[in-house]
């Protein structure tokens, strides 16, 4: 059972424009939520966190978006870039403070 | 500042056989948690040490244990090798302290069992 779910695998943008990448969880204790970024061969780079006390977080062209009614957040590339190429993962942190839940990812694809 | 480093990068093993992965936290960290990583999904839980003491533990066999170490260094050994144990496992440390903090994640090494 998915606890947090990204629904589309994949996304392809034009560079400039703006990336949305979506993730749904089911578990309304978690209340801290993180966005990694994965290229190939390289472990997850940390990008953006989320506390549940929040409904928006930005650092640079990244902006995390929470809406706890609906078990939803989102994170927005703007503008998005060739280098944003990349598997992103949305990950909530469990109950117990300790281990964290990922999403299967999105492949987002930025073309030049 | 150091980040997380994982050896090796890559492994081939038996099925049936041990393996021994390590790893090396970013300097600050006393927390380790280790991750598997299957093919097209995203990273699962395996167990969290703080205090060279397993402190947490996903839905993973007894045959995968580990150590932190004082240095909070830290080993990931899996015995008994199945077939479907073939995945990328990463290690991340943080920062145990008053709120929360993002796992700092490895290269990860890269296992396959035949």
């Amino acid at each position: 059972d998915q606890q947090v779910k990204q629904n589309s695998p994949s996304l392809s943008v034009q560079e400039g424009r703006i990336s949305i990448l979506n993730c749904d969880y089911t578990n309304s204790m978690f209340d801290y939520f993180l966005w990694y970024k994965k290229y190939p061969a390289e472990g997850p780079t940390f990008l953006i966190s989320i506390s549940s006390i929040k409904d928006k977080n930005e650092d640079g062209r990244f902006t995390v978006f929470l809406n706890k009614s609906a078990k939803h957040l989102s994170l927005h590339i703007v503008p998005s870039q060739p280098g944003d190429s990349a598997v992103y993962f949305c990950a909530a942190l469990d109950n117990y403070g300790q281990n964290f839940v990922f999403g299967p990812g999105t492949r987002l694809s930025v073309l030049p | 500042e150091t980040g997380v480093t994982q050896s090796p990068t890559h492994l081939i093993k038996t099925r049936g056989q041990q393996v021994t992965l390590r790893c090396s936290s970013q300097s600050g960290h006393n927390t380790v948690s280790w991750y598997q990583q299957a093919l097209g999904q995203g990273p699962q839980f395996i167990f969290q040490y703080y205090r060279e003491e397993e402190n947490g533990r996903g839905n993973f066999p007894p045959r995968f244990s580990g150590l932190q170490f004082p240095n909070y260094s830290s080993e990931l050994n899996v015995n008994a090798l199945e077939l479907d144990d073939s995945a990328l496992y990463l290690c991340a440390s943080s920062l145990r302290s008053e709120g929360n903090s993002p796992l700092h994640f490895g290269n990860g090494t890269r296992l396959t069992v035949t």
